[in-house]
Formats: structure tokens, sequence, C-alpha cells
């Protein structure tokens, strides 16, 4: 049972670079996140998704752009890179929320630097 | 606004001592209440959560937490600490009021060192 997979785990990009981050999840979750996570800062929602074909901004959605065109994935792009961007990167999915709420499941996170 | 305060930003402790972290929310209805924990260069792990119920809740690897309204608490504890308990620890709440309750608010987090 993979759980949540984020690609890559490391990239090191140049101010200006372009990239895309993945996340999938296996376990058929309708909600899905991203978060940046910066030294004593804790843990920052940047944009998630509630199903398939929708996104909406976080706290920090600025310089980033989702997409969710299938339900299992949840793609993070940054057009632009610039140094503040440098972060680590995790993915969260949870399940459509009943009565009680559901706990996120993290993947293990992808290390960007800008340079 | 939702937000979380995780009180001292590390907190070392000797092997076999009671872990004590902190953790205080604000919220005009009360939240669903978590603690996850992340390991050196891992994703976050659910370590306990309070949704409704029994405010004193068990969690994996023996921790625990009381959730308290009256003084908008959901401190995490150990009895005795180990030394594989040594790791980040991020106390988080959603909004339960309507709408938004799949989101979480984290706390800074709390980094957690234990001593020989």
């Amino acid at each position: 049972n993979a759980g949540v997979t984020q690609t890559p785990k490391f990239r090191v990009l140049k101010t200006g670079q372009s990239m895309t981050l993945l996340c999938a999840q296996d376990m058929n979750h309708e909600y899905m996140y991203w978060y940046r996570q910066d030294p004593g800062m804790g843990l920052r929602l940047i944009h998630y998704s509630v199903g398939e074909g929708t996104t909406a901004k976080g706290e920090v959605p600025d310089g980033y752009n989702v997409s969710r065109l299938k339900k299992q994935n949840f793609l993070l792009g940054l057009e632009s890179a610039a140094p503040s961007q440098t972060s680590v990167y995790f993915c969260a999915s949870t399940e459509r929320l009943g009565t009680v709420n559901q706990p996120q499941h993290f993947g293990d996170g992808t290390r960007l630097s800008i340079l | 606004a939702q937000s979380v305060t995780q009180l001292g930003s590390h907190v070392s402790v000797s092997e076999g001592a009671l872990v004590l972290l902190r953790c205080n929310y604000s919220s005009s209805v009360p939240p669903y209440l978590f603690w996850y924990v992340q390991y050196p260069n891992q994703g976050l792990q659910l370590l306990l959560k309070y949704t409704t119920g029994a405010t004193l809740v068990k969690g994996i690897n023996g921790f625990e937490a009381e959730f308290k309204k009256s003084e908008t608490s959901f401190h995490l504890t150990k009895p005795s600490a180990h030394m594989s308990d040594a790791a980040e620890y991020f106390c988080a709440v959603t909004d339960n009021s309507g709408g938004s309750n799949y989101k979480l608010t984290f706390g800074k987090g709390t980094l957690l060192t234990v001593n020989p």
C-alpha cells in the first residue's frame, strides 16, 4: 500500500526555471493538499482540492499553480521559480468527510532548492 | 481565523522523563484537534486526534493528549520518554463551524530532544 507518493524527492532549480511536482495517492481520497514547510514556520497550505477538477487557494498561493485532472493526482507547478520558494513541499490527502473528521495522510516530501 | 500556538520551539528531556508538549488554539467553536509527528526526512504521521467524546485521547507510541475546552488547550504527554521519541511534533486544528473542516491549521512545531 503506497499511500501518498511525491515525485521527485529532491530537485535543484535555477531562478526563473519552471517545474512540476507530482503527488499521487492510491486511497481514493477526495481531498488533496499541497503544503510548504519552512524552519520555524510549521506547515502552510498552498493550494488544495476538494475533488477531481477542483482547486482552491490556501494561505500562501502566490507563485504556484495546481491542477487535479485525475482524482488520484494533484500537481503543483512553479512557473518561474524564485529563491523564496526554496522549501520542503508536502502533499497530503484525506477522505471525503462525514460526521467525523478524517486525518490527513502525508507524503515524504520534496526538497526543492532554488539558486 | 484559526490559530495554533505551540509553546516552546524546542523541548529537551532525559530518557525516562515525562514529556509535555503544549498546544493552545483560538476558536469560537471547539475544533477537531490533531497531533502529528515528523521524523527526520519524513512526512508527518498522525499520533492522535480528538473529534468528539472522551476528552483524554490515547495515541500511538504511548502518547496521549487531553482536550480542555475551558483552557483552549490540547497538550501532548508521555509518561516516560524514549530515545526513539526524538522528532518534531505538530499540533493542528480544523474549524468545524461549517464549510471548512477539511483544512488544517498547523502550529509551528516543537522539536523534542531526548538525552541519554
